[in-house]
């Protein structure tokens, strides 16, 4: 099956510093991956929509600049949290689809970073 | 923006019953996904319909799709301890380019 591998799973910074987490498909290449953050007892919000060898589009609300995707590869995307504060503390997924299945575009999950800023 | 609302938020039932929840959406659909999250884990793909679908079934698992009523359901019958998890259906909606929308999920809980 899909596999996808975020990392870290858990992360704790300092207020003002960058975290970057990555999300790998390991047995498939993901021309498009999903990030998304989850508050606590809630739904998933899409922050933005990572495009290999192009740029990322945001939703609506999302700093670009606070936020930064990269998808260098067809197996790799990051996201870098830059200049992290105690806002931003939340869970973050990435997902990617199979190319072989994109008509149904159904997504298959890394395992989640959970982000704490002090 | 959140698209899906589903009830109850919270469900709690004891092992070997069932577990029916509901899904509403706003807007047309290519089809709808239910997903599975386990606490502090990523979403697990359980079943999809599509939009011309009405039923599909899956293991213990039975989907129902409305598109009148903008509406699904998901069954888990016999639920088992393993079942406690959050529900979420997401919506592969026409022409926004393959975001998914998801719900505000159900938190199940079963009990022995």
């Amino acid at each position: 099956g899909a596999v996808v591998s975020q990392h870290p799973s858990w992360v704790i910074c300092k207020s003002g510093t960058s975290v970057k987490i990555e999300c790998r498909s390991l047995d498939f290449q993901a021309t498009t991956m999903f990030w998304y953050r989850q508050f606590p007892k809630q739904s998933l919000m899409l922050m933005a929509t990572s495009n290999e060898g192009s740029k990322a589009t945001y939703e609506q609300g999302v700093e670009k600049d606070k936020f930064l995707i990269n998808h260098a590869s067809l197996t790799l995307s990051t996201l870098t949290v830059t200049s992290a504060h105690p806002e931003d503390s939340s869970f973050y997924i990435c997902s990617a689809r199979v190319p072989t299945d994109l008509a149904k575009n159904i997504q298959y999950f890394g395992a989640g970073t959970r982000l704490s800023v002090l | 923006s959140q698209q899906g609302e589903e009830d109850p938020q919270a469900l709690s039932i004891q092992e070997g019953e069932n577990a029916t929840m509901n899904c509403s959406y706003k807007t047309s659909i290519n089809n709808l996904q239910w997903y599975r999250q386990n606490s502090g884990r990523g979403l697990v793909h359980l079943i999809l319909i599509r939009s011309n679908e009405r039923e599909k079934h899956s293991g213990r698992l039975r989907v129902t799709l409305d598109t009148s009523k903008k509406s699904s359901s998901l069954l888990i019958t016999a639920s088992r301890a393993a079942d406690t998890a959050s529900y979420f259906c997401a919506t592969d909606t026409t022409g926004t380019a393959s975001k998914l929308t998801f719900g505000t999920g159900t938190r199940l809980q079963v009990t022995l």
